[in-house]
């Protein structure tokens, strides 16, 4: 069965300072990662994924498949990154996955001015 | 282009009533999905549609919860009787995601439950 871990429920950061969200997994076969985020009072929306290889709003994570982790990355933490991130699992091209999600459990990460 | 939208926003139920919530996805969304978000945690998938069909549902409450996606398009779900552990945000996503390929879901506001 896959699961997947973040350890930290609360993070809190000053402005400018670096920030890392960890995620930890666990799956037997070749995993999808995905950072998704949630403003306040926003919907839960699609932040990042392994695959893509891109940088969202200073955001960067690296799928480190020896670790079975997905931390999520920031050089410079700003206040409006403040939210909640979670991290998904998404698992199984081809059978039946359709893009099925496992979440953690979320992180709320905060960014003090 | 229009998000997912579902109604109602809020609802407050005494435990052993009835509630249902409904969704509407995004137009051309085959796939839908429904998770419950209990307070403190990730949301857990419920069930997962395919246009009208069902793709797993092995997380849903089969006693108590039912689901449906009759025509391909608007879903609802079904809680009877409710219990009190029932309490949640019930989101509703959706995507044009297929059997061989993984694309972005799309969530709704979600439907905050209070079984009292």
């Amino acid at each position: 069965a896959q699961r997947v871990t973040q350890p930290e429920k609360l993070l809190s950061v000053f402005k400018g300072a670096p920030v890392e969200l960890k995620c930890n997994y666990s799956y037997s076969g070749s995993p999808e990662l995905f950072w998704y985020v949630q403003y306040s009072r926003q919907r839960l929306q699609l932040l990042l994924r392994h695959i893509s290889r891109e940088s969202i709003k200073g955001f960067t994570a690296d799928l480190n498949k020896g670790e079975t982790s997905f931390h999520l990355k920031k050089p410079f933490a700003q206040e409006e990154d403040s939210a909640m991130y979670y991290c998904a699992l998404s698992w199984g091209a081809g059978g039946t996955s359709y893009g099925k999600l496992t979440f953690g459990q979320g992180t709320i990460l905060t960014v003090h001015p | 282009e229009a998000g997912v939208a579902q109604s109602p926003r809020y609802k407050i139920i005494e435990k052993r009533q009835s509630v249902a919530f409904w969704c509407n996805p995004i137009s051309g969304h085959a796939t839908l999905y429904w998770y419950q978000q209990i307070l403190g945690q990730g949301p857990k998938l419920l069930i997962q549609f395919q246009n009208n069909g069902v793709v797993d549902d092995s997380q849903l409450p089969k006693d108590r919860f039912s689901a449906e996606r009759l025509k391909g398009v608007d879903s609802t779900l079904k809680i009877q009787p409710a219990k009190l552990e029932d309490s949640a945000v019930y989101l509703c996503a959706s995507s044009s995601a297929s059997v061989i390929s993984y694309n972005e879901q799309f969530f709704g506001p979600g439907t905050r439950l209070t079984v009292l």
